[in-house]
């Protein structure tokens, strides 16, 4: 089946440790993104990437960095000097051509640090 | 920059009622799209139905539709015959060409048995 995978679901980091996160397509989308959301607030994006080795900022892309190295995959690390990095982060995928915009979500990972 | 705004954080409906969730956006754009997501409890994020601006017609998909009002920059959702499962947090969302979605706050539904 195609989708989107995101890994692990639930992750637990020390404060001061970066972390990545994973994510993965065989949906053979050309565009990914990532997202992060806090209680009572909409998704913000933080980076996406419309081709292989080539990405851009979004909203709040200060403490992430990612790779897009191929296109079914697009890790993001949180590092340490995001300020709150509690969160629930949200992959996604879409087509981002011909008129199909549409964006899929992965399952999701839970990002605690403590 | 554009904003999304969905004014009721909450509703509820009687199962098999309908439902209208509200949100309205503010572009200078003529040619953008609409979407409706659907975030139940698994928090997995689903596409509920899309709308393109250059489009008169309202789109439609099963029991959800929307009412696309382009000059008052509106696009409300309509869910017929509600269900249980779809108890959910909705959330509007814009995005112009192949750019980034952007995102309302989210309205919860709750539905009454």
């Amino acid at each position: 089946d195609g989708g989107i995978t995101q890994s692990p679901k639930y992750l637990f980091r020390k404060e001061g440790q970066n972390v990545t996160l994973s994510c993965e397509q065989n949906l053979n989308h050309d565009a990914m993104y990532w997202y992060r959301q806090d209680p009572g607030q909409g998704l913000r994006l933080i980076y996406y990437s419309q081709i292989v080795n080539d990405f851009q900022k979004g909203d709040i892309a200060e403490g992430y960095s990612v790779s897009r190295e191929k296109k079914e995959s697009f890790p993001l690390t949180v590092t340490s000097a995001q300020k709150n990095p509690t969160a629930f982060y949200l992959c996604a995928s879409s087509i981002g051509r011909d008129d199909i915009y549409e964006q899929y979500f992965g399952p999701g990972t839970r990002l605690t640090v403590t | 920059a554009q904003t999304v705004t969905q004014s009721q954080p909450e509703m509820s409906v009687q199962e098999a009622e309908t439902v209208t969730l509200s949100c309205t956006y503010d572009t200078s754009e003529s040619d953008y799209y609409l979407f409706w997501y659907k975030q139940p409890p698994s928090r997995q994020m689903i596409l509920v139905i899309r709308q393109e601006a250059y489009k008169q017609q309202n789109a439609t998909e099963n029991r959800f539709s929307v009412n696309f009002q382009k000059a008052a920059k509106s696009f409300s959702l309509k869910i017929s015959d509600s269900q249980l499962g779809d108890a959910a947090m909705y959330f509007c969302a814009y995005m112009r060409g192949n750019e980034k979605l952007t995102f309302g706050t989210g309205t919860r539904l709750t539905i009454i048995p």
